[in-house]
């Protein structure tokens, strides 16, 4: 089956503890993408993989990096979580930036 | 930068009444797409528009592309209890075709 995986779904974290949500697709797209989505403000791109190393940073990259190391994985780590990192991510692969699929979803919460 | 607005933020109807939102960019766009989310679920993919003008049907969703490509609506004839959720359009932005603005969505609710 066609799909975008994310580990873990849900995480309770502390302010400073590194942290890294893993990000999965068995279609052999080249583009993936994740986002983050906050209540009011929609769905906001972090970062973006155009392909194997080769990423560049959404609208709102401050705090997150990314690595694209195999076309499947494009995990997005957080090295210092703050607070307001905390919401709703989301992982996204397509054959380009259209008609992406999306993951599940990734709650995280930082106190 | 690039701004995607959507109105409205929320629309309550009840089922068979029509229902449209819209979406504006401050720039002109090479292409928008929407998607729709439903309550807990994840963003998918509903269409592409990419002409000045064009217009797409699927079933009792129509799409418009505006003639000067800055604006976009989606509307839903005769509404279902099914089309429940969060519909975003998405452009391209920063002069980059792999960046992608999302507008804030049209939650979309149905009273049965």
């Amino acid at each position: 089956e066609a799909q975008v995986t994310q580990n873990p779904r849900y995480l309770i974290t502390v302010t400073g503890k590194k942290l890294t949500v893993t990000c999965s697709q068995n279609m052999n797209h080249e583009y993936m993408s994740w986002y983050r989505q906050d209540p009011g403000l929609g769905l906001r791109q972090i970062y973006y993989s155009m392909n194997v190393e080769v990423t560049d940073k959404g609208d709102v990259p401050e705090g997150y990096k990314v690595s694209r190391k195999e076309k499947r994985n494009f995990p997005l780590i957080l090295e210092s979580p703050s607070p307001n990192q905390t919401s709703l991510y989301f992982c996204a692969s397509g054959i380009n930036r259209i008609e992406q699929y999306f993951g599940p979803g990734t709650r995280l919460t930082v106190t | 930068g690039q701004q995607v607005m959507q109105i409205p933020q929320y629309q309550h109807v009840q089922e068979g009444e029509d229902f449209t939102t819209y979406c504006n960019s401050s720039t002109t766009l090479s292409n928008i797409q929407w998607y729709k989310q439903r309550p807990g679920g994840h963003p998918v993919f509903l269409i592409q528009l990419v002409k000045s003008g064009e217009v797409k049907k699927q079933k009792r969703l129509t799409f418009q592309f505006g003639e000067a490509k800055k604006n976009s609506s989606l509307h839903i004839t005769a509404t279902q209890t099914t089309d429940v959720g969060t519909y975003f359009c998405a452009g391209p932005s920063g002069g980059s075709n792999y960046k992608l603005t999302f507008g804030k969505g049209t939650l979309l609710t149905v009273n049965p």
